[in-house]
């Protein structure tokens, strides 16, 4: 089955700047890789996500790179804001297994 | 539409007893899963059903839980008997058609077993 790797577990960054969140996958026939956003409390919710036939997608101040080849995503948010923080999650799946496989979060504190 | 609707938010028991969480999924999705949360395992995928067919349950950590879906508006996860390690942030989710169709989370049942 799928596994999903998912760094750093924490992140602290000053309200301006970017973060940056990195996964790795193991099936290479996954091909879809959605992220979602769970503040404090309340249920993960998609805020963007990437098919395999596209190597960057990006949604105002977030973004999302995929290298197939390495089999690794990376969730990119520029000009961070203290809204910003909460625990993010990469997965990955594919339409044959028809299973999302969750990397193990990151929580994101970003400071004001 | 109200989202997906999960029953109860809260749910304290004693070990022992018998809990059913609650799950009405988006009108017109056809993919329902469940989910279990907790800070040393993360977000889990218990099971997941396609019109209303369990497709893979292998994340059912054991034969206390059950889940069903008797039609495409309802299903249900039991837990019997529960165990104190069972406490978690239960989630249901759905999708349109597939697991690779954005998935839609119910607000979760915070389960405390004591």
């Amino acid at each position: 089955g799928e596994n999903v790797e998912q760094h750093p577990s924490t992140l602290s960054v000053q309200e301006g700047d970017s973060a940056v969140i990195k996964c790795t996958y193991s099936d290479s026939a996954s091909n879809y890789f959605p992220w979602y956003k769970q503040e404090l409390g309340k249920r993960p919710q998609l805020i963007i996500d990437i098919r395999s036939n596209v190597g960057e997608k990006k949604d105002q101040r977030i973004a999302v790179t995929l290298n197939k080849t390495a089999k690794h995503f990376s969730l990119h948010i520029t000009e961070t804001q203290p809204e910003d923080s909460a625990v993010y999650f990469c997965a990955a799946s594919n339409t044959g297994y028809q299973k999302v496989t969750f990397g193990t979060g990151t929580k994101l504190q970003v400071i004001p | 539409d109200a989202g997906v609707i999960q029953s109860p938010r809260h749910e304290v028991t004693e070990m022992g007893q018998e809990v059913t969480l609650r799950c009405k999924p988006i009108s017109g999705h056809n993919s329902l899963f469940w989910y279990r949360q907790t800070m040393m395992r993360g977000l889990e995928l218990l099971i997941y059903f396609n019109n209303n067919v369990p497709i893979d349950d292998s994340g059912m950590p054991e034969d206390r839980f059950s889940a069903k879906m008797p039609n495409a508006s309802f299903s249900t996860l039991k837990i019997q008997p529960s165990e104190p390690r069972d406490s978690a942030v239960y989630f249901c989710a759905s999708s349109y058609t597939r697991a690779t169709d954005t998935q839609y989370f119910g607000p979760g049942t915070r389960l405390t077993v004591l």
